[in-house]
């Protein structure tokens, strides 16, 4: 079983509807990372999290410290938010356990 | 700021030739981290470096792979020889160092290794 587990691995859906990918983690963690990786290849910091809720435009981002699980929201979603989204474990003020990726897909 | 700089952002080039990456972090970061990525292994940390020092190696695939960083805003990291199954995407990362804090890709290096 891998430390960080995301899900779907992918997914698909229509421009408009609420998207949300799931991260699990086995460890404990200083902070939980999102990532946006766009298909040209660059990596883009979305989220930083350590406890509770973080929004940014039509992102939102949630942590469950207890249940060790984080979300990660999109309203409204949009055919430019197609890309892989990753979450990472911070388990030291260096080290992170990268999760395998969700590619999502909007379809116009 | 510019942000991380890395290049070339492609290179190809044949089993057994000599290839360098190059990096320059965000001026004031004193944390720089070299990963790979392959579709296999997803993102992996080959090393990373602390005031131009290297804190953590273990990524290091073996002795054909080393990295340099002589300066606050240089670092390199070279393949000799290189082989087929190092191709892959090679991003630097770099941030203030200081816990809980979001680490600054750079675009990457595309390399293959024919």
């Amino acid at each position: 079983k891998n430390e960080v587990e995301q899900s779907p691995q992918n997914l698909t859906a229509q421009e408009g509807e609420f998207i949300t990918i799931n991260c699990s983690y086995s460890v404990g963690i200083s902070a939980l990372h999102w990532l946006q990786q766009h298909p040209g290849g660059g990596i883009v910091s979305l989220f930083m999290l350590s406890s509770g809720k973080k929004k940014h435009g039509r992102l939102i981002a949630t942590i469950n410290i207890q249940e060790k699980h984080s979300s990660l929201h999109i309203t409204a979603s949009h055919p430019r938010d197609s890309a892989v989204y990753i979450c990472a474990a911070a388990i030291s003020n260096y080290q992170l356990i990268w999760g395998a990726g969700t590619k999502l897909i909007i379809k116009p | 700021d510019a942000g991380v700089i890395q290049s070339p952002r492609h290179e190809v080039t044949e089993m057994g030739q000599e290839v360098t990456l190059r990096c320059k972090p965000i001026s004031g970061h004193n944390s720089l981290f070299w990963y790979r990525q392959t579709m296999m292994r997803g993102l992996e940390l080959l090393i990373y470096f602390n005031n131009n020092v290297p804190i953590d190696d273990s990524g290091m695939p073996e002795d054909r792979f080393s990295a340099k960083m002589p300066n606050a805003s240089f670092s390199t990291l070279k393949i000799q020889p290189s082989e087929p199954r190092d191709s892959a995407v090679y991003f630097c990362a770099s941030n203030r160092g200081v816990s809980r804090e979001t680490q600054y890709f750079g675009p990457g290096t595309r390399l293959l290794v024919l």
